[in-house]
């Protein structure tokens, strides 16, 4: 599964759009980008996934790059609740059964 | 649905000792994985299991087994507990067809301490 970069921290205000970055650049075509989210202390809860076209969902939009190297999670209206670490994760859907987790975006949301 | 359950909560154990993670899942899912995370870092697949009676390792087995007599659980067994085991360990569980592995579902984990 192709490696995934993304910034240690980021934050935002809270009723503001959040724009989540996360590279991966040796991404191949069987290959999706995953998002989870991991609010302190629980379980990580699945946010979106997509393969190469935009994706929403009511929880955020998925917009990934023409050339697949990168994409970008939106939060359209953080609020106070989505502060949490987010994960951007790369994986064959038709293959792989693993979820390789990094180390993921630390996401305040400012009051 | 309660989705995928996990218990206990908490647990203190002493070197040496044993002890048994339990994990369920009400929504027939065929697939369930058992993830441990340190402090500060992302999650490791420890074991999965593709079906009832099927198991494999995953990253970090050391120090862990598994069973799946049931679709519905899946426990993780510790059995001679070292405090390198200490850490936070989720359950989760997805559904597979034809190749086809769908989203994974977590449990609210359990926290495990080895004193």
């Amino acid at each position: 599964d192709a490696k995934t970069t993304q910034p240690p921290s980021m934050d935002c205000a809270e009723g503001r759009a959040a724009n989540l970055p996360c590279n991966h650049s040796t991404i191949s075509g069987n290959e999706y980008v995953y998002w989870y989210r991991q609010i302190h202390s629980q379980g990580p809860q699945y946010i979106i996934h997509g393969l190469k076209n935009n994706e929403t969902n009511e929880m955020a939009s998925l917009i990934i790059t023409e050339d697949r190297k990168s994409s970008t999670l939106i939060l359209p209206h953080a609020t106070l609740r989505d502060t949490a670490v987010y994960y951007c994760i790369v994986r064959a859907i038709d293959s792989s059964y693993k979820l390789i987790f990094g180390s993921g975006t630390r996401l305040l949301v400012r009051p | 649905n309660a989705g995928v359950t996990q218990t206990p909560k908490f647990r203190i154990l002493k070197i040496g000792q044993s002890m048994t993670l339990q994990c369920a899942q009400d929504m027939n899912h065929n697939y369930m994985y058992w993830y441990r995370q340190d402090p500060g870092m992302g999650l490791k697949l420890i074991y999965y299991s593709v079906g009832a009676g099927i198991t494999d390792k995953g990253e970090v087995p050391n120090g862990y087994n598994v069973s799946r007599s049931t679709t519905e659980d899946f426990p993780l067994r510790l059995e001679l507990a070292a405090p390198s085991q200490t850490s936070v360990y989720f359950c989760a569980s997805s559904y597979s067809d034809r190749g086809h592995t769908d989203t994974q579902y977590f449990g609210p984990g359990t926290r495990l301490t080895v004193l």
